[in-house]
């Protein structure tokens, strides 16, 4: 049990355009998701948090209208990239959780190649 | 926010060893997990232990909450085994932070 899919695993996107990621639980239902980017060899860093049918909540230094949240339904929530530009070429990963105190589910990422 | 230090940064060992990662925090937590990222970034849930011991096969894991660390055992280890392993805390506002994580090498 406890599956989180993530869509896409790689895309490959000209500079300018938008990308949208999502991230589904499979078999729960997730009142919160958290979105983190990864740099090679490095940790995760937390990007965002988001719970079901509210606004995110976004770390200090990370650009709302740049990485767009939402979390519309209790096993979706997507982030969408806009105005991709190659610095924001990276490892995108989503978790989820059931509850608080509940543990956390990863997907599989989404490697994002900005050219 | 909560510091995490993972311990050691690199690991290599000879396929059939053992190895004892460690984790400590710098304040009470509500909830610990491990997680094993292997070489394609998939993140795999190993423990989550925010207190006691617990084993899955080879793997064990030991968190000491009121001495403020985490250990995880990795016994007779495989190839398979290699990767980073991650340590992750939340703190009591729905808040994880992560180690910087132990990076394993098993070699055959």
């Amino acid at each position: 049990g406890a599956v989180v899919s993530q869509h896409p695993s790689r895309v490959i996107c000209k500079s300018g355009t938008s990308v949208k990621i999502e991230c589904r639980s499979l078999d729960f239902q997730a009142t919160t998701m958290f979105w983190y980017r990864q740099f090679p060899k490095q940790s995760l860093m937390l990007m965002a948090t988001s719970n079901e049918g509210s606004k995110a909540t976004y770390e200090q230094g990370v650009e709302k209208d740049k990485f767009l949240i939402n979390h519309a339904s209790l096993t979706l929530s997507t982030l969408t990239v806009t105005s991709a530009h190659p610095e924001d070429s990276s490892f995108y990963i989503c978790s989820a959780r059931h509850g608080f105190g509940s543990p956390l589910h990863f997907g599989n990422g989404t490697r994002l190649t900005v050219t | 926010g909560i510091q995490v230090e993972q311990s050691p940064p690199d690991l290599i060992l000879q396929e059939g060893a053992n190895s004892t990662l460690r984790c400590n925090f710098s304040d009470s937590v509500n909830n610990l997990q491990w997680f094993h990222q292997n070489p394609w970034g998939q993140l795999i849930n190993l423990f989550y232990i925010p207190s006691g011991t617990k084993q899955n096969g080879r793997l064990s894991a030991t968190t000491v909450a009121t001495e403020r660390y985490s250990l995880l055992y990795i016994s007779s280890s495989q190839t398979t085994d290699s990767g980073v392993y991650f340590c992750a805390v939340e703190d009591n506002f729905n808040k994880f932070y992560f180690g910087s994580g132990t990076k394993l090498n098993v070699k055959p």
